[in-house]
């Protein structure tokens, strides 16, 4: 079942503005991931928070988490047409397997 | 190091036969998710293997099943092919257990006829 929540379900912005996608979830977690898809091709890794972490970057990506509100965000700063794809929040919450949010879809305009 | 790799791309099948999927992981990862990817479904964990064994499956019929090899590699079966199995199928390989940081591989493209 699908247990991490993304939103907005669609995004569209210009290339050089800031992209925010959210992740809900319910119950504890040890850690948190996003994932990028371009175009029903397999996913690729963006980051790992873990639990005990507030804030991640990772060059122009940034991850918080706030465990007391059990969500997530990721910001993408300065978008490039490049970053048009499906991203996916990945939580553990308790589990041994990864359950995935049914994503959020951007769309970056030159 | 060369990534994951799935085999076929894309295969057309129809209702009622059987269908074998491969998954080659990255070198040295022991541990080998499948998923099922669909617009309605969205990605729906199927089973993970670790030095082959199943280690966890999700809520699927018996007609999915899986394996491991000594080398990793991993191969998925489906039988008794239905049309609401048409779907992508990833593989995704992690150094230990599957809640660590997944490495994805292209997917396998099933359409059910």
């Amino acid at each position: 079942s699908q247990q991490g929540e993304e939103d907005p379900q669609a995004l569209s912005i210009q290339e050089g503005e800031n992209a925010t996608m959210n992740c809900s979830y319910k119950t504890s977690i040890n850690n948190l991931q996003w994932y990028r898809q371009n175009s029903g091709r397999g996913l690729v890794h963006l980051i790992l928070i873990r639990s005990n972490e507030r804030e991640k970057h990772s060059g122009r990506l940034r991850v918080t988490l706030d465990t007391s509100k059990k969500s997530s965000s990721l910001l993408i700063t300065a978008s490039r047409a490049a970053d048009t794809a499906s991203y996916f929040c990945a939580t553990d919450e308790g589990y041994s397997t990864l359950t995935f949010g049914k994503g959020t879809m951007l769309l970056v305009s030159p | 190091k060369a990534g994951v790799t799935q085999t076929p791309r894309y295969l057309i099948k129809t209702r009622g036969q059987q269908v074998t999927l491969s998954c080659s992981p990255i070198s040295g990862h022991r541990s080998v998710s499948w998923y099922q990817q669909t617009p309605g479904q969205g990605l729906q964990f199927l089973f993970e293997y670790f030095s082959e064994t199943q280690r966890n499956k999700g809520n699927f019929p018996g007609r999915f099943s899986g394996r491991q090899f000594s080398n990793s590699r991993s191969e998925m079966n489906v039988s008794t092919l239905e049309l609401g199995d048409s779907a992508l199928y990833l593989c995704a390989s992690s150094l230990s257990a599957g809640t660590e940081t997944q490495y994805f591989g292209p997917g396998t493209r099933l359409l059910v006829l």
